[in-house]
């Protein structure tokens, strides 16, 4: 299958800071990619869609200033969360599709960021 | 009503024994529906994919698909300890896919 890699695996940071996580496809272009965030023993939660050379596209509820969302080219996007609180200490996983709109979603290994 | 539903179990089978997982959907016009597997602390890794009604068969794995239904379903043959994990469905339509809320899988020796 297609690899996603994300960095870092895990980040500890101090309340007020801002993360940023990467999400590399490392052997096919992603022209979309897809940001989720899962909190402990819930189910994947979709926060944005990725879409190189534009603007994401955020879910509901989702605060576009605080997760800042980059996709400057095929094979990288990014996710800022802005200074972070406890309460975005969570599992960030990145995730892309290869080929077209119904193909399966291949996922990044996720990072855990804890808040101090 | 969820958009995909799952029961979230646990489902605790003997090793060698037949798992049965299933899920239902609300969207009729969903179009492709997969199965991933999430170890705890992890990130979810693709089982199977399955687009048209039937049977779709990948070594121990079954996936069953009745559009009619809304229905999809997983079967796990000779369960070994190594498969306990959470698994999620999902289904897919025009590009954006929805999770259910998994079904944790526990294979005892």
């Amino acid at each position: 299958g297609a690899v996603v890699s994300q960095h870092p695996s895990r980040v500890i940071c101090k309340s007020g800071t801002s993360v940023k996580i990467e999400c590399r496809s490392l052997d096919f272009q992603a022209t979309t990619m897809f940001w989720y965030r899962q909190f402990p023993k819930q189910s994947l939660m979709l926060m944005a869609t990725s879409n190189e050379g534009s603007k994401a596209t955020y879910e509901q509820g989702v605060e576009k200033d605080k997760f800042l969302i980059n996709h400057a080219s095929l094979t990288l996007s990014t996710l800022t969360v802005t200074s972070a609180h406890p309460e975005d200490s969570s599992f960030y996983i990145c995730s892309a599709r290869v080929g077209g709109g119904t193909g399966e979603l291949f996922f990044g290994e996720g990072s855990r960021l804890t808040v101090l | 009503q969820k958009e995909v539903e799952q029961n979230s179990g646990p489902l605790s089978v003997p090793e060698g024994a037949i798992a049965s997982l299933n899920c239902t959907y609300s969207d009729r016009g969903s179009q492709s529906f997969f199965w991933y597997r999430q170890y705890s602390g992890k990130s979810p890794e693709l089982i199977m994919s399955i687009y048209s009604n039937g049977d779709k068969e990948d070594g121990r794995f079954t996936a069953q698909l009745n559009k009619a239904s809304q229905y999809v379903s997983l079967l796990i043959r000779d369960s070994q300890p190594s498969d306990s994990a959470t698994y999620l469905c999902a289904v897919n339509n025009s590009g954006k896919s929805t999770f259910g809320d998994g079904t944790t899988l526990t294979v005892k020796p």
